[in-house]
């Protein structure tokens, strides 16, 4: 069993819906990172969390720490927003980029 | 404002050849983090280093070493290459020390390495 899971794998949304993706880990963590990976692989970093939520523009994450369980939510979607979404962990007492990875949310979003 | 710059963009390599990848981290940025993602695969760390030192190391193999250099650029140095060792290297860097905790990290866009 993965030490990240996301799901769904793969998500296909109409342009204006809102959308959600989870992700629940296993492990004891110092915090959770929502990247965004676009075709060709540069990474964006969305957010970096350790409690409650966060809210960036059309974007909101939130974690639950007791339930070892996030999501990220996009609201208004739009074809911009098609890319993958990682999902991504610091083990509790590693560095802060030694992260383990979730296996992605691909996202596309039809106009 | 600037970014995490890695060269090359992308590399073709044959088996047994050596490869060295370059990370220029964000100005500043005292810290970065090594990546490797296979085709279709999800990401593993690799090794990170913090003012010039290794700070932590991951699933990294022998046949790779990688330094960080007074300027903090990193370079990732890979020998023996394999057909297996095809995949997106990327770095990230952010500001390290104490009270940095919330410093985010900054990624690079990746080298593509093609072992043939």
């Amino acid at each position: 069993k993965n030490e990240v899971e996301q799901s769904p794998q793969n998500l296909t949304a109409q342009e204006g819906e809102f959308i959600t993706i989870n992700c629940s880990y296993s492990v004891g963590i110092s915090a959770l990172h929502w990247l965004q990976q676009h075709p060709g692989g540069g990474i964006v970093s969305l957010f970096m969390l350790s409690s409650g939520k966060k809210k960036h523009g059309r974007l909101i994450a939130t974690i639950n720490i007791q339930e070892k369980h996030s999501s990220l939510h996009i609201t208004a979607s739009h074809p911009r927003d098609s890319a993958v979404y990682i999902c991504a962990v610091e083990n509790y007492g590693g560095s802060q980029g030694n992260l383990i990875f979730g296996k992605g949310t691909k996202l596309s979003v039809k106009p | 404002a600037a970014g995490v710059i890695q060269s090359p963009r992308h590399l073709i390599k044959e088996k047994r050849e050596t490869a060295t990848l370059k990370c220029y981290p964000i100005p500043r940025h005292d810290t970065v983090y090594w990546y490797q993602q296979g085709p279709g695969q999800d990401p593993q760390f690799l090794i990170s280093f913090y003012e010039k030192m290794q700070s932590d190391k991951g699933s990294i193999p022998d046949r790779f070493s990688a330094q960080q250099f007074s300027d903090y650029h990193s370079e990732l140095n890979m020998s023996s290459l394999e057909l297996g060792d095809s995949a997106l290297y990327f770095c990230a860097s952010h500001l390290g020390g104490a009270g940095s905790y919330n410093s985010p990290l900054h990624f690079g866009n990746g080298t593509r390495l093609t072992v043939t």
